[in-house]
This record gives C-alpha cells, structure tokens and sequence, in this order.
C-alpha cells in the first residue's frame, strides 16, 4: 500500500460527459501528479501540483482541469470525454526533497467512455 | 529534454533464470532513477531507485539495478526469477527543479515467465 488513495477505481460514462477522479495523497506529501497510461500513448505526465499551486504541466488536455485543496487532497475533471479518453489515471505524491524525491502512485482509476 | 529508452518491449525467461532489464537515459544533469512494476490490473509500484551515492542500489523482491553514468544506463536485474515478477516494468527519470520533479517513463518491458 503507497498511501495513495484514488476514487473511483472504475468509472464507465458515456461520450460528452464530465467525471472527476480524486486523490489523497500520501500523509504529509505537498506535490501530487496525475498521469494517464493508455495502450497507444504508454504512461503520460499530465500535471504536477504542489502546496495548492500548479507546478508543471504535461501532456494535459484543454479538456481536462485539476486542482489541489487546501487539505491536499486533489481533484481531476475531465469535460466533454471522448472515447480516446478510456485509460488508467493515476494519481501520485511526493514529499519534500529532503523526504527524497521519490513519487508514490495509487492504484489508479480506470475509466471507459463509451 | 530527459528521456528514457527500455530497448525491449517484451522479454520471456524461464523460472529460475537470471533477468536484466535494459533501460536508457538522456539527462544532462546527474538523473534521479526508478523503476516501477506494474502487475495486470495492478497499479505502480517502485521497486528501487537510485539518487546518489552507491551505484548499486538494491530494491524489493531482490532486484537490483546498476547506474552507469559512462553508459547512460540504469538495468534492472534479477539473480533467479519466481512465476510471481511476470509484470510490466517501466524505467523513469524525474527531474528536479524548485518544487517541480515530473516523472518521464520508458515505454516498458513486459515479462513473461515460463514454468
């Protein structure tokens, strides 16, 4: 068990729906990242928050949005979901450098759009 | 920009056999290693990691992997392989900024063992 907590664990929605996906990071952890992992694009980057703020962005969508909460916890919305948005998001943390700079995952939420 | 290169996209080995999983970086800087496993279905988790230091680093469920900074390598090995490692294993490479270390993953190496 990383620590990392995400829900759903499945999500099945049909086209032009809107999902959010959670995440509690690991106790004490300020960063939290999401990535996506798809058959054709392999594990993606998606984007990084630390403390709240918006640290680095990947290969993100306009489509989709995150935030991170006062308590840390995060958030992943994704809009208007197109069949190619069917993956595996997981989600991640990482304490502060001096914690090491080791990312712990969670086990994911798989999504199908249908 | 960093990249990371796991030359093999599927590996068979027999239970029992040793293992060494190839994996390839691009970083001008001194890179923080990973690597993950992932089981079917199954979410990432890290075997071993290597920051600094020990260029031998051991990890869980006897892995090991070498850092090779002349080589820009960083394999992953495995003494005897138990029907249990039969996994996909994924190479990284994170870089460090002010408060901003993204992840960039090879493509994995999935492993097959055979009885």
């Amino acid at each position: 068990d990383s620590g990392v907590t995400q829900t759903p664990k499945h999500l099945i929605t049909a086209t032009g729906q809107r999902v959010t996906l959670r995440c509690s990071p690991r106790s004490g952890d300020l960063s939290v990242y999401w990535y996506q992992q798809s058959l054709d694009q392999g594990l993606q980057f998606l984007i990084q928050y630390y403390n709240g703020e918006e640290r680095a962005k990947g290969n993100i969508l306009e489509r989709f949005s995150a935030q991170q909460f006062p308590d840390l916890h995060s958030e992943l919305n994704l809009s208007s979901l197109e069949l190619g948005d069917s993956a595996l998001y997981f989600c991640a943390s990482s304490g502060t450098a001096s914690s090491g700079n080791t990312i712990y995952f969670g086990e994911g939420s798989w999504l199908t759009v249908v | 920009a960093q990249s990371v290169t796991q030359p093999d996209i599927h590996i068979t080995v027999s239970e029992g056999a040793s293992l060494e999983l190839r994996c390839n970086y691009s970083y001008g800087a001194t890179p923080y290693l990973f690597w993950y496993v992932q089981s079917p279905g199954q979410g990432l988790q890290l075997l071993l990691k290597y920051f600094s230091g020990d260029t031998l680093v051991q990890g869980i469920k006897g892995f090991e992997a070498e850092f090779k900074r002349s080589q820009s390598s960083f394999n992953l090995r495995k003494p005897s392989v138990h029907w249990s490692d039969a996994a996909e294993y994924f190479c990284a490479v994170v870089t460090v900024g002010t408060g901003r270390r993204a992840l960039t993953f090879g493509s994995g190496t999935r492993l097959q063992v055979q009885p």
